[in-house]
């Protein structure tokens, strides 16, 4: 069964401060891994993308990891801003198109 | 309720023909999402509507693609002229109403339309 776990439901961390989020999936035959960013009354924005061949990607403060061997991908954030408070989803695709959902982390970053 | 309905399932089309993917969302759920999945590419927001009026279309690639939605159960996304590039998987996505909202703002996704262009 292919599931995808985000650790922690929730965060709040001071403004400044680096951070990192949680994603595991239990199926590593992944075709790619995507972080995106959910916002209250909005669609999801894509933040980075990893093809399953790749190891990160980075994208300003952003940087996103993949070990597919392990079954985990991380998000860090550095130099954290009130702005990046958001609900981060990451979502593991397989070769038949399947997209699987991970619950998502609720960030608050506190000025 | 029956979820996110998504018809057709699959769409093979020629090159320059017309493409209409329909969307039925979730009763009751005001906002309504259209996306597009490539494997290059993962999963894009093209178009997002609520209450029925499109609210940032910022994704849409290009001139040749629109929607909408004409009312709260029903939605369109149209590609005309279609290209082979046009070729992915569109989701459309529903979401309840802003002020029911807690800890995470749930999209339930429809199955999917396939679309193959030749």
């Amino acid at each position: 069964k292919q599931e995808v776990t985000q650790i922690p439901a929730a965060l709040s961390v001071p403004e400044g401060e680096n951070l990192v989020l949680n994603c595991s999936f239990t199926d590593s035959a992944i075709y790619n891994l995507q972080w995106f960013r959910q916002d209250p009354g909005k669609g999801l924005t894509s933040l980075l993308l990893i093809q399953s061949s790749q190891r990160e990607q980075t994208s300003g403060r952003l940087n996103a990891s993949l070990d597919k061997s392990s079954g985990r991908s991380t998000l860090y954030i550095a130099a954290s801003q009130p702005g990046d408070s958001a609900t981060y989803l990451c979502a593991a695709t397989y070769n038949n198109n399947d997209m699987r959902f991970g619950a998502g982390t609720r960030l608050t970053v506190k000025p | 309720d029956a979820g996110v309905i998504q018809s057709p399932r699959h769409e093979v089309t020629e090159m320059g023909q017309e493409v209409t993917l329909r969307c039925k969302p979730i009763s009751g759920h005001d906002y309504l999402f259209w996306y597009r999945q490539t494997m290059m590419r993962g999963l894009e927001l093209l178009i997002y509507f609520n209450n029925n009026v499109p609210i940032d279309d910022s994704g849409m690639p290009e001139d040749r693609f629109s929607a909408k939605m004409p009312n709260a159960s029903f939605s369109t996304l149209k590609i005309q002229p279609s290209e082979p590039r046009d070729s992915a998987v569109y989701f459309c996505a529903s979401s309840s109403p802003f002020w029911e909202m807690k800890s995470t703002d749930t999209q339930y996704f429809g199955p999917g339309t396939r679309l193959t262009v030749l």
